[in-house]
């Protein structure tokens, strides 16, 4: 039973690259959502898909893009990461109640 | 706009009861939840109360809800060192399942 699966756990990146991060889930929620936690902070929602084929802005848009490839997967792309976006992120998906998180990949931009 | 707080630290000796505190200010709030995150790892959902409840008790979690102040409680009876973790707070308003607020989190310790 996987519940939501994040690929890289880790990664470091030299400021300029760009990286997707991938998130698949198989327990066939219609939401998924992209989070970053930085200390001291909680969790603060960067993007999220209320169903297959829409996406929304959350609170921290800014430097990210995402796309809903299909029911399953979200994934989170960076174009040109920036120190700033040192962090650890996480992505859920929910049903009516509740989310579902996955363990994390942990970005460090150089 | 929607802030949930929490202190920072608890510290407390095996087998004592925690109770990890919470407020909030959404007063549209609709579910309000427990999630528990350990070393390296995502956050697992412990408990939810819908708004309409005051209490709620699953095994040796207790959720008491105080709607007036706006207030949140997670008591954990007879407290063991598999507890130890960071336990966060959210809440979730009417209308949009997708703005959870998240508070910053209680880093509880259980002392052997």
């Amino acid at each position: 039973n996987a519940g939501v699966t994040q690929t890289p756990k880790f990664q470091v990146l030299k400021t300029g690259q760009s990286m997707t991060l991938q998130c698949a889930q198989d327990m066939n929620h219609n939401s998924m959502y992209w989070y970053r936690q930085d200390p001291g902070m909680g969790l603060r929602l960067i993007y999220y898909s209320a169903s297959e084929g829409t996406t929304d802005k959350g609170e921290v848009p800014n430097g990210y893009n995402v796309s809903r490839l299909n029911k399953r997967e979200f994934s989170l792309r960076l174009e040109s990461a920036a120190p700033s976006q040192t962090s650890v992120y996480f992505c859920a998906s929910s049903p009516s109640y509740g989310q579902h998180f996955g363990d994390g990949t942990r970005l460090s931009i150089l | 706009g929607e802030d949930v707080e929490q202190s920072l630290f608890l510290s407390v000796r095996e087998g004592d009861s925690s109770v990890i505190n919470c407020t909030y200010t959404d007063s549209s709030s609709t579910y309000l939840y427990w999630y528990k995150q350990e070393p390296g790892a995502g956050l697992q959902l412990l408990t939810y109360i819908f708004s309409n409840m005051d209490m709620k008790q699953d095994q040796r979690l207790t959720v008491l809800l105080n709607k007036k102040d706006k207030h949140l409680s997670l008591r954990i009876a007879d407290t063991q060192t598999g507890d130890s973790a960071i336990y966060f707070c959210a809440e979730r308003p009417s209308g949009g399942y997708q703005k959870v607020t998240f508070g910053t989190g209680t880093k509880l310790q259980v002392i052997p």
